[in-house]
């Protein structure tokens, strides 16, 4: 039961680089999430993805993009990295779109430095 | 935009003390949900309250939601320190634009000392 995996765990990267995360779920979840986790923010959507090569954005979706070519991945890439997209991200699934039922599930987070 | 706030920000509470995290907005939900994360970790869904004036019980866990699902608390009794960590609301709406996404509050950092 591997469930939902994120890589890298910890990534320290330069501003202007592109940095990829990625996020990986067994399950089949259809929908997919980012968020971006900040002290005094909580956790803020950056983009979700109700099914393969359905993409939407959320509150925060400025300097990411993302991709879902198959129903477990989901990767994250920073453009151009900068210091303000320093941050601990956060990868969830659920299996539709109704959290209702059945909540989401996290994955255990990538903490992203920004030098 | 739906917000939500939840209060307090932090909570640095003794062993056996009783607590209540308040979770506040202007906006209706169709649901409710109460996440805890500790460092290190993603967040992992404690409850989800469907009904308006709906309680749950989990264990020494106490959440409800309010009449007109505008809020909704959790009350933890007899707190101890495995209780510690950060407590997040997330509301849901059933449909339109917010069809499938979760708003989180900013949550609480909750430690509870021996």
């Amino acid at each position: 039961d591997a469930g939902i995996t994120q890589s890298p765990r910890y990534k320290i990267t330069e501003t202007g680089r592109q940095v990829t995360l990625m996020c990986h779920q067994t399950w089949s979840h259809s929908y997919m999430f980012w968020y971006r986790q900040d002290l005094g923010h909580g956790l803020r959507l950056i983009y979700y993805s109700a099914a393969a090569d359905i993409t939407d954005k959320g509150e925060v979706p400025d300097g990411y993009v993302v991709s879902r070519s198959k129903t477990e991945n989901f990767p994250l890439t920073l453009e151009s990295a900068t210091r303000s997209q320093t941050s601990v991200y956060f990868c969830a699934s659920s299996p539709d779109g109704t959290p209702t039922l059945y909540g989401y599930t996290f994955g255990s987070g990538t903490r992203l430095t920004v030098v | 935009t739906q917000l939500l706030e939840q209060s307090p920000q932090f909570l640095s509470i003794q062993e056996g003390e009783n607590l209540t995290v308040y979770c506040n907005s202007s906006s209706v939900f169709s649901s409710l949900q109460w996440y805890r994360q500790e460092p290190g970790e993603g967040p992992v869904l404690l409850v989800t309250v469907v009904t308006g004036g709906e309680v749950k019980k989990l264990k020494r866990l106490t959440f409800q939601f309010g009449d007109a699902r505008k809020d909704s608390s959790l009350h933890i009794t007899a707190a101890q320190p495995g209780d510690t960590g950060l407590y997040l609301c997330a509301g849901a709406n059933a449909g339109g634009t917010s069809y499938g996404k979760l708003t989180f509050g900013q949550g609480t950092i909750l430690t509870v000392h021996p």
